[in-house]
Order: C-alpha cells, then sequence, then structure tokens
C-alpha cells in the first residue's frame, strides 16, 4: 500500500528566500507525482505533474524532482513571496488514484 | 485552464438530513471524476471513483450507501451524503481530468457541517 510523507509538516520563512519541500513515497511504481497547492477551505490547485519518465518539471519560481528509485520528490520555490504561504501536497499516482501527504505548511513572513 | 465548478462551497445541515454536492467539469469532458474527504490538518483521502455511466467505486472503508455517487453524464457527478451525522462533517473536494494521467483540475470544495 503505497504511503507518501511529507517532512517538514510545517515551515516558516523570510520573504525572498529559497525553499525546499520534501515529499517520500513507498511504493516506486508510480505513474506520475503530483504538487498540489492549498489556500485554506478552498479547493486544490495543480502546480507540476512529474511523469514517471521524467525527472523535473520546471513552472516560474516552482521546480519539482523526482527521484524514483529512492521514492523522492521535492518541490523546490526560490524567491519566496507572502503570497506563497499555503499548504502544499504531493500526490503519487500509482493506479489512476491519487494517494496525498499530509501537506507542508508554509508561511513566507513578509 | 480546465475549471472545475463545486456546489455549494458551505452548508449547514441538521442531522438525520442529506445534502447533495455538485461538481461540474465546465470546459471539458471528463469520463472520470473523483471524490476526496478531508479533516481538519489532515490530508485528502480519496472516497471513490466517479465513471460516467457506471457505478461509482468507493475506496475501502467508504460506506456506499451512505455517499451516493452518481455520473449522469461527462460534465457532472453528484455525491449526496444522507442521513448525516456530525461525525460527517468534513472538507468535500471532487477532481476531474480531460484525459488518463493528465494534471486533476479540483473544485473549491465543499465544507459540510452537520448539527
Amino acid at each position: 500500500k503505497q504511503e507518501v510523507t511529507q517532512i517538514p509538516a510545517a515551515l516558516s520563512v523570510p520573504e525572498g528566500e529559497n525553499l525546499v519541500l520534501n515529499c517520500s513515497f513507498t511504493d516506486s511504481a508510480i505513474y506520475n507525482l503530483q504538487w498540489f497547492r492549498q489556500d485554506p477551505g478552498k479547493g486544490l490547485t495543480s502546480l507540476l505533474l512529474i511523469q514517471s519518465s521524467q525527472r523535473e518539471q520546471t513552472s516560474g519560481r516552482l521546480n519539482a524532482s523526482l527521484d524514483k528509485s529512492s521514492g523522492r520528490s521535492t518541490l523546490y520555490i526560490a524567491a519566496s513571496q507572502p503570497g506563497d504561504s499555503a499548504t502544499y501536497l504531493c500526490a503519487s499516482d500509482s493506479s489512476y488514484k491519487l494517494i496525498f501527504g499530509s501537506g507542508t505548511r508554509l508561511l513566507v513572513r513578509p | 485552464g480546465a475549471v472545475v465548478s463545486q456546489h455549494p462551497s458551505r452548508v449547514i445541515c441538521k442531522s438525520g438530513t442529506s445534502v447533495k454536492i455538485e461538481c461540474r467539469s465546465l470546459d471539458f469532458q471528463a469520463t472520470t471524476m473523483f471524490w476526496y474527504r478531508q479533516f481538519p490538518k489532515q490530508s485528502l483521502m480519496l472516497m471513490a471513483t466517479s465513471n460516467e455511466g457506471s457505478k461509482a467505486t468507493y475506496e475501502q472503508g467508504v460506506e456506499k450507501d451512505k455517499f451516493l455517487i452518481n455520473h449522469a453524464s461527462l460534465t457532472l457527478s453528484t455525491l449526496t451524503v444522507t442521513s448525516a451525522h456530525p461525525e460527517d462533517s468534513s472538507f468535500y473536494i471532487c477532481s476531474a481530468s480531460r484525459d488518463y494521467n493528465e494534471k486533476l483540475f479540483f473544485g473549491s470544495g465543499t465544507q459540510l457541517s452537520v448539527l
């Protein structure tokens, strides 16, 4: 059974700092790995999707990497801004089902 | 990008009543939609997979008679929480994608509070 873990659970950084969020999964037989953003009381916004054959994906200040062999993915946020404050979730897709981590709550202080 | 609309955004109901939540893909056809539930400070948990024109597939531990899912068209899936109880209070989110292995687009969620 796939288990997805995210570290740290919470993170507070000053504006402008580069940061890394970590995601690990137990079953490397995944189709893809996705990162989402969730604002309080709201739905999810898909940030990046990395196919199993890919190593990374980039979108603006976001870069996500995937290492299937070690069961790890990272989300790198460059030059963080207060507007980046949210909960970031990673999810693995093993059989057309997403298994979510518990998320990292990020606070970017002005 | 694709838009998934979910209504209502918030509902408060009395114990024993039924609540229907709608999930619509506004600008694409979604053969499959997914329903998730999220308790406070916990991760999203997949409840069921909704396939157009067929019965939904429920995850282990999810009562199919309590959480009725109907996917009548390629753009609409509904989740009905029947005889809701306070322990059903949660945040419910639907999602859909155009095709297999494509990005999932999520609705804005429904906060259900059962008194």
